[in-house]
């Protein structure tokens, strides 16, 4: 079945820096991948999403690249805010539609 | 829409007593699933329905375990007998199949003492 590691598991940039996290998956069917964020106490809530027929997607300060040959796939936050703080999980999808997730990212953006 | 809905939102209770979970997905989304949240497991799939019927209980930790959906609008998930290590948050999610995005609802944290 799919697996799907995540790095690092915890993160600390300074506000207005940037944020990379980093993600491999083992299933070479897998063509769907989602981002979410959850904060403190929160259910988790889909950022961004990409699929396999496209290399990069991005909404505001946030983007995503997906490597299919080395089945990589990242999250890229740009300008950080106090706001980013929270879990960020990536995951992967195959046709049959159940996703797996990473084991999180903890991002802190320090003042 | 409401939303996902899940109840109880805490549940504490004693090894060796039963807990049932609820949730009620969004109206008309076609998948179900269930999902466990632990700090050293990270987010799990335990099983997931489509169309009320269980496609994948494959992340079921044990016998212990029992989910049902006995219609669209409405899933239960049951440990008897509870233990200490099952405690964490139980998440129910919910989606339409023409899209991907998975609803969240707000968890249920168990306790089991």
């Amino acid at each position: 079945g799919e697996n799907v590691e995540q790095h690092p598991s915890t993160l600390s940039v300074q506000e207005g820096d940037s944020a990379v996290i980093k993600c491999t998956y083992s299933d070479s069917a897998s063509n769907y991948f989602p981002w979410y964020k959850q904060e403190l106490g929160k259910r988790p809530q889909l950022i961004i999403d990409i699929r396999s027929n496209v290399g990069e997607k991005k909404d505001q300060r946030i983007a995503v690249t997906l490597n299919k040959t080395a089945k990589h796939f990242s999250l890229h936050i740009t300008e950080t805010q106090p706001e980013d703080s929270a879990v960020y999980f990536c995951a992967a999808s195959n046709r049959d539609d159940k996703i797996i997730f990473g084991k999180g990212t903890r991002l802190h953006i320090l003042p | 829409d409401a939303g996902v809905i899940q109840s109880p939102r805490h549940e504490v209770t004693e090894m060796g007593q039963e807990v049932t979970l609820r949730c009620k997905p969004i109206s008309g989304h076609d998948y179900l699933f269930w999902y466990r949240q632990t700090m050293m497991r990270g987010l799990e799939l335990l099983i997931y329905f489509n169309n009320n019927v269980p496609i994948d209980d494959s992340g079921m930790p044990e016998d212990r375990f029992s989910a049902k959906m006995p219609n669209a609008s409405f899933s239960t998930l049951k440990i008897q007998p509870s233990e200490p290590r099952d405690s964490a948050v139980y998440f129910c999610a919910s989606r339409l199949a023409v899209y991907n995005e998975q609803f969240f609802g707000p968890g249920t944290r168990l306790t089991v003492l």
